[in-house]
């Protein structure tokens, strides 16, 4: 179950400050996907990669960032933290017979 | 309309009954469909992939109607650590990075 680990696990920010959020996985898979869970709106895309170097925006990228230099690493930047960006963070990777995704542990992120 | 629609509960139910949930997704064109569980404050994990003829997998049985566009999960016999919210999720198919389309759950809570 610890193919895939997010660092820090809580944090607590100002507004205005960067951050960011780290994503390993020990599986080389090559797809990785990084979410924002919030009440009444379920798990939302906001970037994913799909190699290194290789990312693509989701459904809810303004305000974020991310970099993948390496197949086991994906950041989450949020350059300028808004208190909207409070928020559940997951980051998944892609794998199994059904590409289903699989998840880490989560970020509990508040901006002050 | 949203693209996965469940219903949010909680429903609340008496060990060792049983319990459906369903969830109506709005693209025809979707292939992959699965169930997540999430335990409070916890990753979504998965719990079954959801094929065309039907599946089971000991107490839980996920049934798919394309025609209806729609899943359903069966829960027999429910256990007390049956309790948490469960995730309908579709894959729509748009390219190959298998972007998610997660419904917001339904809760479940089993009762002694």
């Amino acid at each position: 179950d610890a193919g895939i680990t997010q660092s820090p696990r809580h944090k607590v920010t100002e507004t205005g400050t960067p951050v960011t959020l780290r994503c390993h996985q020990t599986e080389n898979h090559r797809y990785m996907y990084w979410y924002r869970q919030d009440p009444g709106h379920g798990l939302r895309l906001i970037h994913y990669s799909y190699g290194v170097k290789d990312t693509d925006k989701g459904e809810v990228s303004d305000g974020y960032s991310v970099s993948r230099s390496k197949t086991e690493d994906f950041l989450l930047t949020l350059e300028s933290a808004t208190s909207s960006q409070t928020s559940v963070y997951f980051c998944a990777m892609r794998g199994g017979v059904s590409n289903e995704q699989f998840f880490g542990p989560g970020t509990r992120l508040t901006v002050l | 309309r949203k693209e996965v629609e469940q219903d949010p509960g909680p429903f609340n139910v008496p060990e060792g009954a049983t319990v459906a949930f369903n969830c109506t997704y709005s693209n025809s064109a979707s292939q992959s469909f699965f169930w997540y569980r999430q335990d409070c404050r916890k990753e979504p994990k998965l719990l079954m992939s959801v094929y065309s003829s039907g599946n089971e997998d000991g107490r839980f049985t996920a049934q798919l109607n394309r025609a209806s566009q729609y899943i359903s999960l069966l829960i027999r016999d429910s256990k007390l650590s049956d309790s948490a919210t469960y995730l309908c999720v579709v894959n729509p198919n748009t390219g190959t990075a298998s972007k998610l389309t997660f419904g917001t759950g339904t809760r479940l809570q089993v009762t002694l």
